[in-house]
């Protein structure tokens, strides 16, 4: 059984640039949620989503946005990427109820 | 706004000893507490969570223990193993105006020496 799947795992972008990023939950899973993981810091959360909706934001810029799609996969996206959005991209799943959220492997983003 | 605090950075344990990682928390209104390990380039891993209505929760070599009146909760590992050896990152579980928000610390790094 797959579970939280991400891609890429890595990527590369040039300041200015937008990138997106991609998670595919556990199947049955209809809740995603999107962190962001600084160096030496905890997962801060960015956005979660339910039934295609947007039912959370954390405190990110306007550049950040997200989207879910019919089948609960979701996508993330950054646009004009700064140095300091460098960081590990987390997508986490869970069911109604769930407590303990899945979490995927994460896409590690450099920006140059 | 540090709602959910890891004071010790660190932390280095014999195999076969107790690890203890400690957590405080300013948000009185947190239902659930969680504990997460994570490996270098994985994810985290759920590890044991507690409701905020309980003051002990055990699953084998994790425990994981709740002082509401001290807004302090801590992760027993006995004994602990060389596998073990993570980073640990405690999180917290409150409403936040209708949905579920996931507030993390900032992490424990555990290394278990055999």
């Amino acid at each position: 059984d797959a579970g939280v799947t991400q891609s890429p795992t890595h990527l590369i972008k040039t300041r200015g640039q937008h990138v997106t990023l991609r998670c595919s939950p556990i199947s049955g899973h209809k809740s995603v949620s999107w962190y962001q993981q600084v160096l030496g810091q905890g997962p801060q959360f960015i956005f979660q989503y339910y039934e295609k909706e947007e039912r959370g934001r954390g405190n990110f810029p306007d550049r950040f946005s997200a989207r879910q799609f019919p089948n609960y996969s979701s996508e993330l996206n950054v646009n004009a990427l700064l140095l300091g959005d460098s960081a590990l991209y987390l997508c986490a799943s869970s069911l109604p109820g769930q407590t303990g959220y899945t979490f995927g492997s994460g896409t590690r983003l450099t920006v140059v | 706004d540090q709602q959910v605090k890891q004071n010790s950075p660190s932390l280095s344990v014999q195999e076969g000893r107790i690890s203890i990682l400690n957590c405080d928390y300013t948000n009185s209104m947190f239902d659930y507490f969680l504990w997460y390990k994570k490996y270098p380039a994985e994810g985290p891993t759920f590890l044991i969570s507690i409701s905020s209505i309980k003051d002990k929760n055990e699953d084998g070599r994790f425990t994981v223990f709740l002082n509401k009146s001290a807004k302090h909760l801590s992760l027993h590992i006995v004994p602990s193993q060389p596998g073990d050896s993570a980073v640990y990152f405690c999180a917290a579980i409150g409403d936040s105006g209708g949905y579920q928000k996931v507030t993390f610390g900032t992490g424990t790094k555990l290394q278990v020496i055999p």
